[in-house]
């Protein structure tokens, strides 16, 4: 079945350094590609997504990017701060399908 | 104020009860969805709504029911043969079939 790897599950980095979170898909139907943040007791946020049609894709310190040939795509956060600090989970989603595959999510912890 | 509300934050089940979760949003969306996390877990989808009066089973559907008779509203009862209800329930709702919204969450226990 469609199946959304997610790596890592924990990553700790120094405040101003970047972040890099992975996730590989299995559906090669897959066209979009959202990212979401997660803060402790809260509903996940979506902090940016992608199309198929595009390789990459950019907000401010956030940048995510798409392999098609490889089914990878990442998140990057660059000048990481403290209140970057939460879990992040990708996710895929095929054609018109309404259903998003979620991957099992990182733990970001952004050390001052 | 646009979004997504749900209620209660927290409620307690006892053992053979039924209990019902309230989502509502006013951000006009014709989608919405149920989503179940556990403890350090991805979102595992319990049901989906494309459309008012028409609903599909997500992954792990069983023990719980859901009814769309309105737009805004989607509530989810989570049965007695639920055996293991203890989880965080997420909403969320779409315009169409990408962005989806999430609410704040309920947390539900067992007491």
């Amino acid at each position: 079945g469609e199946n959304v790897e997610q790596h890592p599950s924990t990553l700790s980095v120094q405040e101003g350094d970047s972040a890099v979170i992975k996730c590989t898909y299995s559906d090669s139907a897959s066209n979009y590609f959202p990212w979401y943040k997660q803060e402790l007791g809260k509903g996940p946020q979506l902090i940016i997504d992608i199309r198929s049609n595009v390789g990459e894709k950019k907000d401010q310190r956030i940048a995510v990017t798409l392999n098609k040939t490889a089914k990878h795509f990442s998140l990057h956060i660059t000048e990481t701060q403290p209140e970057d600090s939460a879990v992040y989970f990708c996710a895929a989603s095929r054609g018109s399908s309404y259903k998003l595959i979620f991957g099992s999510g990182t733990r970001l912890l952004v050390r001052p | 104020d646009g979004g997504i509300t749900q209620s209660p934050k927290y409620l307690f089940r006892k053992e053979g009860q039924n209990v019902t979760l309230s989502c509502e949003q006013n951000l006009n969306h014709d989608a919405m969805y149920w989503y179940r996390q556990d403890p350090g877990q991805g979102l595992r989808l319990i049901y989906y709504s494309q459309i008012v009066n028409d609903f599909q089973k997500g992954d792990i559907a069983e023990g719980y029911s859901v009814s769309r008779e309105k737009k805004e509203s989607f509530p989810l009862t989570v049965t007695s043969a639920q055996k293991n209800p203890t989880a965080f329930y997420l909403c969320a709702s779409s315009a169409g079939w990408e962005t989806q919204y999430f609410g704040p969450g309920t947390r539900l226990l067992v007491l």
